[in-house]
């Protein structure tokens, strides 16, 4: 099955800089990336997806790059906010009959005032 | 639209007794799943329904846990008998397209379970 790593588990960084989450998938059937932004004690919440047939996406302060052939995907907040703290989590998921997302381990993120 | 609804939102059990956990899809969703998120961790797939059947419950311990979705609509997780190592957050979601397809899943607040 599908295998997720995300990198680092913590991050810190000071008001206004960037920030870059990694991860990496196994199955190279994916097709399919979301992020998801988690505040402490509430629900996972879609903040970015990117398909395969793209390679970046943008929204905002928020982009996603996916590199196929590698089998890596990127997360990049910039200008970061002191609302931008909170655990984010990558996931990959094949977009078939039955689509199920496997998701990384996730990056505590902390935005320093 | 209300989201997705799950009760209760904490519980705390003692191991070996059971517990049961309820959850409401958005209306119209056809795909439900419940994930498990142990503290620390990214959630991971315990069932998916489509409709009121199942299409992966490969990961789903079922010696201890099960689940149905018997109309469709609603689901139940129930697990028994619990072990300490089951405490975690148990997080619903539902998809609105029919065989996942391009849907968003949209998550639910979680029922934390503590066992002791």
């Amino acid at each position: 099955g599908e295998n997720v790593e995300q990198h680092p588990s913590t991050l810190s960084v000071q008001e206004g800089d960037s920030a870059v989450i990694k991860c990496t998938y196994s199955d190279s059937a994916s097709n399919y990336f979301p992020w998801y932004k988690q505040e402490l004690g509430k629900r996972p919440q879609l903040i970015i997806d990117i398909r395969s047939n793209v390679g970046e996406k943008k929204d905002q302060r928020i982009a996603v790059t996916l590199n196929k052939t590698a089998k890596h995907f990127s997360l990049h907040i910039t200008e970061t906010q002191p609302e931008d703290s909170a655990v984010y989590f990558c996931a990959a998921a094949t977009s078939g009959s039955a689509r199920q997302l496997t998701f990384g381990s996730g990056t505590q993120l902390t935005v320093l005032p | 639209e209300a989201g997705v609804a799950q009760s209760p939102r904490y519980k705390i059990i003692e191991k070996r007794q059971s517990v049961a956990f309820w959850c409401n899809p958005i209306s119209g969703h056809a795909t439900l799943y419940w994930y498990q998120q142990i503290l620390g961790q990214g959630p991971k797939l315990l069932i998916q329904f489509q409709n009121n059947g199942v299409v992966d419950d490969s990961q789903l311990p079922k010696d201890r846990f099960s689940a149905e979705r018997l109309k469709g609509v609603d689901s139940t997780l129930k697990i028994q008998p619990a072990k300490l190592e089951d405490s975690a957050v148990y997080l619903c979601a539902s998809s609105g397209l029919a065989g996942g397809g391009t849907g968003e899943l949209f998550f639910g607040e979680g029922s934390r379970l503590t066992v002791l």
